[in-house]
């Protein structure tokens, strides 16, 4: 009964190279996120989508670019991976604007 | 601007001590709040939420958290932990009104030492 699931939990992987991280909730909820953790354990917002249209879209470089294929799926594709994309990244839901926000169990990345 | 502090950064007691993790929070409209904790290599699980009502809310695992709209505060508090209880502790907050995103404090570590 996982409510948000992400995949993979580990990536490594080396400069230059494109990966994406994929994101799936069941609950039906109509927002979804993606937060990055740093090596510092503070948490940043990095998109939104409510109802599969962007709706925030923090200071992050261009070579980040979330993929919605439906309110489900919320999906992050990374481009020319750099040494300091490694982090964790987070996925969330809420059922509505700032509603409760549940988070999946993150995906660790580390880029050589 | 909207952000939020905990006064805390890393937090040491030993079991059966008495917690209390400050925060704080700056937001110019109402506000729904949040604790979340990060237990060793997991992620982030909420402890307890207020929306609106009874200031006082309660969580699980015996966590509480008052909110005082005067100090903008809304502290964490258990009466006595226990070595389980050794994680990173996340405070934050949404606006209300049309928000979109969670604002996160910069996290307390806690060690509870057997």
């Amino acid at each position: 009964d996982t409510a948000v699931s992400q995949t993979p939990k580990y990536l490594v992987t080396q400069m230059g190279n494109d990966k994406s991280i994929k994101c799936e909730q069941n609950l039906g909820h109509d927002t979804m996120y993606w937060y990055k953790q740093d090596s510092k354990k503070f948490l940043k917002i990095m998109f939104s989508y409510n109802n599969k249209e962007l709706i925030i879209n923090e200071t992050v470089p261009n070579r980040f670019s979330p993929k919605s294929p439906d309110k489900a799926h919320l999906n992050l594709h990374i481009n020319s991976l750099e040494l300091g994309d490694s982090a964790v990244y987070f996925c969330a839901s809420s059922p509505r604007l700032g509603g409760l926000f549940l988070f999946g169990p993150g995906t660790r990345l580390t880029v050589t | 601007a909207q952000s939020v502090s905990q006064h805390n950064h890393h937090v040491i007691l030993s079991e059966a001590a008495s917690l209390e993790l400050g925060c704080n929070y700056s937001y110019g409209g109402t506000v729904n709040l949040f604790w979340y904790v990060q237990y060793p290599g997991q992620h982030l699980q909420l402890l307890l939420k207020y929306f609106s009502g009874d200031p006082l809310v309660k969580g699980i695992k015996g966590f509480e958290a008052e909110f005082i709209k005067s100090k903008f505060s809304f502290n964490l508090r258990k009466p006595s932990v226990q070595w389980s209880d050794t994680a990173e502790y996340f405070c934050a907050f949404s606006g209300t009104a049309g928000a979109n995103n969670l604002f996160f404090g910069t996290g307390t570590r806690l060690t509870v030492i057997p």
